[in-house]
């Protein structure tokens, strides 16, 4: 079982239209949820960390479910600019591994 | 301020060649990753300095690969001999952060492999 998982997509939708990303994880003992942006051939950038009680962030919201160990991201109002990959990520406990990705959910918004 | 460099931007190479990899990371960052990203997954750690010392380096295939940061600045990342399934960008990155823990992780351009 791979320790982040996450459906790979592509979701096509039209602009302004409201889309959810979901992705599950594997150790319990994850500590610290990330939410990655990646543009085609460019490098990561960091989209959004989760938190237990949910996030927002203008048109993004993170979701943590810690026992269900399930990270979700919602983005109101797609808009062209939105279409990327997005990588969810989660950091093991100090001292060990750092940041473990998954594959990615490809996200294209079309006019 | 200036952010994580990394060349070459692009290399080729034939199998069985050697090839080398620079990252400078952001300026005072004591922790530093060199991930590996295939095409169509996510970045992999291979290695994790903090300072000039390993931290991890249980993914990195040490029959081939080596990794050196030796004044607890820059890197160099080594493959030799390469392989075809070798081909990937490889992505530095830094953190502020002494232990490397739940700080940002700051990620260069990357460098893109071929390997033919």
């Amino acid at each position: 079982r791979k320790e982040v998982e996450q459906d790979p997509g592509p979701f096509n939708v039209p602009e302004g239209a409201t889309v959810a990303f979901n992705c599950t994880y594997s150790n319990s003992a994850s500590q610290s949820f990330f939410w990655y942006r990646q543009d085609c051939r460019k490098e990561p950038k960091l989209l959004m960390s989760v938190y237990s009680s949910g996030n927002e962030d203008g048109r993004f919201t993170a979701q943590l479910n810690r026992a269900s160990q399930y990270i979700s991201l919602l983005i109101r109002d797609s808009k062209l600019s939105d279409s990327a990959t997005y990588l969810c990520v989660v950091n093991l406990p100090q001292g060990r591994r750092a940041l473990t990705f998954g594959s990615g959910t490809r996200l294209q918004v079309q006019p | 301020e200036a952010g994580v460099a990394q060349s070459p931007r692009y290399k080729i190479i034939e199998k069985r060649q050697s090839v080398a990899f620079w990252c400078n990371p952001i300026s005072g960052h004591a922790t530093l990753y060199w991930y590996q990203q295939i095409l169509g997954q996510g970045p992999k750690l291979l290695i994790q300095f903090q300072n000039n010392g390993v931290v991890d380096d249980s993914q990195l295939p040490k029959d081939r690969f080596s990794a050196e940061r030796l004044k607890g600045v820059d890197s160099t990342l080594k493959i030799q001999p390469a392989k075809l399934e070798d081909s990937a960008v490889y992505l530095c990155a830094s953190s502020p952060h002494r232990q490397g823990g739940t700080d940002t992780q700051y990620f260069g351009p990357g460098t893109r492999l071929t390997v033919l």
